[in-house]
């Protein structure tokens, strides 16, 4: 079974820094995606980023940008510059050839 | 183009009784998941329906059921409330199932207190 662990239950960074959120996860599976998705108070869950596992060239979004280490499956997210509108949930999620699975998130605050 | 809609947004009912979920998912799409999540267990998978078939099942009791329409709307329903099933449920649709090279899209949930 896919596992997604996301060990830091709780971040807190200023604004305009830039802060890395760890993610790894274990499967068996060769073709799959990685994704990270942000759940604002609001609780609507926002696609930030995605990554194809048979990419080598790591995702970026803007500000956004993922480190893909395939090898050691780790799958983390740097966010640039951040802003106070990056305070939110984040949670990262494998996708094999089944469902969705999840990690149990990172409480991201930006203090202004 | 509209998101995915789920109703109602909060919902109240007392244990025993039984409660159905409603979501629209984006025009287009064909696929809809279904996601529980609580402060304790975190985001668990439900079901997965395409093209009106159940594609996918979590590990969750039979009191958890679910359908999908012709339009792709689907419902799920939980019967024999319990305690233990509050939680935000999350709808996400995509234009069609599999690993990810079409993803997810959330609605805003539906919030379901047991009292």
């Amino acid at each position: 079974a896919q596992t997604v662990t996301q060990s830091q239950p709780e971040m807190s960074v200023q604004e305009a820094e830039t802060v890395t959120l760890s993610c790894t996860y274990d499967t068996s599976e060769s073709n799959y995606y990685l994704f990270w998705y942000k759940q604002p108070p609001s609780r609507q869950m926002i696609l930030v980023i995605r990554q194809e596992a048979y990419k080598q060239q790591n995702a970026t979004e803007n500000r956004f940008s993922v480190n893909f280490q395939k090898a050691a499956k780790s799958f983390s997210l740097k966010i640039s510059d951040s802003q106070l509108g990056d305070t939110a949930m984040y949670f990262c999620a494998f996708q094999g050839a089944q469902k969705l699975v999840f990690g149990q998130g990172t409480r991201l605050t930006i203090n202004p | 183009k509209a998101g995915v809609t789920q109703t109602p947004r909060y919902l109240i009912k007392t244990r025993g009784q039984q409660v159905t979920l409603s979501c629209s998912p984006i025009s287009g799409h064909r696929s809809v998941s279904w996601y529980q999540q609580t402060p304790g267990q975190g985001l668990q998978f439900l079901f997965e329906y395409f093209s009106e078939t159940q594609r996918n099942k979590g590990n969750f009791p039979g009191r958890f059921s679910g359908r999908q329409f012709s339009n792709s709307r689907s419902e799920m329903n939980v019967s024999t409330l319990e305690l233990g099933d509050s939680a935000l449920y999350l709808c996400a649709s995509s234009l069609s199932p599999g690993p990810g090279d079409q993803p997810q899209h959330f609605g805003d949930g539906t919030r379901l207190s047991i009292l």
